[in-house]
């Protein structure tokens, strides 16, 4: 069974670091690619960047870029999202996401991770 | 980058009701469009892929639909489960893009 299983909620304050997770199974990590997507409270869906975990190929929407770097560890089948310094707006539920090529269709989703930042 | 317009923001429609979304994309982009419904709490559905192809175990009420750089998402008699929002979604080229999302909801 393929499952994308992320990291639990975190309420951190600004200024602070953080790494959140999503761990594949039930197929060939190295084969997928990863996206992230973030979701503030009760707004829409927005891409975040993405990776080929086979070349660690990397993308970025202009919005995200710079201020989060994206990760995978290929040895544990997992998918990483970095902040080295959070702000407020970063809260929001972060989803992981495969993707078979970049002409296929996002089939799995992760359950998502809550970021809650403040003071 | 790639911009997906999706209409309306919010509808208000009768059980069996035809309903129609929207999303016209800033470029051309193939067929690479999908479509998913997320209701309060839970993680985003996927309902289409490839602008029409219905993904397995999806109610055949729910259409996807292709004009040029126009992509349209079709319930052809609404029903109660239905209520949710709806995005539709540009995959390609190693990019990602959502439209703003539609709120469909039951009269």
């Amino acid at each position: 069974e393929v499952q994308l299983v992320q990291s639990g909620a975190e309420v951190k304050k600004p200024g602070e670091s953080l790494t959140i997770s999503c761990k594949a199974s039930g197929y060939i990590f190295n084969n997928y690619w990863i996206g992230w997507v973030r979701q503030m409270p009760g707004r829409g869906l927005e891409w975040v960047g993405i990776i080929n975990p086979s070349d660690s190929y990397l993308a970025y929407s202009p919005s995200f870029q710079g201020q989060v770097t994206i990760s995978a560890d290929k040895s544990i089948s997992t998918a990483f999202l970095h902040w080295s310094g959070l702000r407020a707006s970063d809260s929001g539920i972060y989803y992981c996401a495969r993707q078979y090529s970049t002409s296929s269709e996002v089939d799995y989703w992760g359950q998502g991770t809550l970021v809650t930042v403040s003071s | 980058d790639i911009q997906m317009t999706q209409t309306p923001a919010s509808l208000s429609a009768s059980v069996g009701d035809r309903v129609t979304i929207t999303c016209r994309a800033s470029q051309v982009i193939g067929f690479y469009v999908a479509w998913y419904q997320e209701r309060p709490g839970k993680v985003p559905k996927l309902l289409i892929h490839a602008a029409s192809s219905l993904q397995s175990g999806v109610p055949s009420r729910f259409s996807g639909s292709q004009s040029g750089t126009v992509f349209t998402l079709t319930i052809s008699s609404l029903q109660p489960e239905d209520s949710a929002t709806y995005y539709c979604q540009n995959y390609g080229s190693a990019r990602w893009a959502f439209g703003q999302g539609t709120k469909v909801e039951i009269k």
